[in-house]
């Protein structure tokens, strides 16, 4: 199986910094590569499909890049809403999630 | 607008088996062209992808789950179902359902969970 590892599993950020979350395959899964954000209580929802396409809806601040085993989510400027869990997720072979990340406010 | 809603027993005893429905509103599972898959979240494992049906009723399933799993339509109802059996503690959970959104490129189909249900907690526990 595919195995998905995020980086950092939490990060403290302040509103307007730019972050950057990190997705690492266990082997190459081309472009098969997804974003979501999921609120304390609240179902996943998703951000970016297919490593760089945002869903509609979803504010340009949020860009998705990579290929092969190494991605990454970019916040451009953090707003107070951004403040949420993400998760990556690979749909090269059926289905896994990374671990998660944690974003909190500073 | 599609929209899943998971329901079932909140509580379920060791070694017995876990049902679960998941009702979609605003499109025909039968004859939609989409993978309906069940997801669940743990404290201790994070989300886990259990399996997915399409509207023909092929099914994948999570070999993780080592042969516990059946899920199966019940287009009369539009609904989906999950069935895990032998449940232990570890299969304490929030539930959702999802539909695979999808499109095919060169490279291939390039699947995504979107709508997701809202969830439903399941706790095993004597």
């Amino acid at each position: 199986d595919v195995r998905m590892t995020q980086s950092p599993s939490s990060l403290s950020a302040s509103v307007g910094d730019r972050v950057t979350i990190t997705c690492r395959a266990s082997q190459n899964i081309g472009t098969y590569l997804n974003w979501y954000q999921q609120k304390q209580g609240q179902a996943p929802k998703v951000l970016i499909y297919a490593t760089s396409t945002l869903q509609s809806g979803v504010p340009s601040r949020f860009s998705g890049s990579g290929s092969g085993t190494d991605f990454t989510l970019t916040i451009s400027s953090l707003q107070p809403e951004d403040f949420a869990t993400y998760y990556c997720q690979q749909s090269y072979d059926t289905a896994v999630f990374g671990q998660g990340t944690r974003l909190e406010l500073k | 607008q599609v929209q899943l809603q998971e329901s079932g027993p909140g509580l379920v005893k060791p070694s017995q088996t876990l049902s679960l429905t998941c009702t979609v509103s605003g499109v025909s599972i039968s004859s939609s062209t989409h993978y309906w898959s069940w997801i669940r979240q743990s404290a201790g494992t994070g989300l886990e992808w259990i399996g997915r049906i399409y509207s023909s009723g092929s099914t994948d399933y999570n070999s993780s789950l080592k042969g516990r799993v059946t899920m199966s339509t019940d287009t009369s109802k539009n609904q989906i179902s999950l069935k895990l059996r032998s449940v232990t503690a570890a299969d304490s959970a929030i539930y959702y359902c999802a539909r695979h959104s999808g499109y095919y490129s060169n490279n291939g189909y390039y699947t995504w969970f979107d709508p997701w249900g809202l969830g439903t907690q399941v706790t095993v526990s004597a």
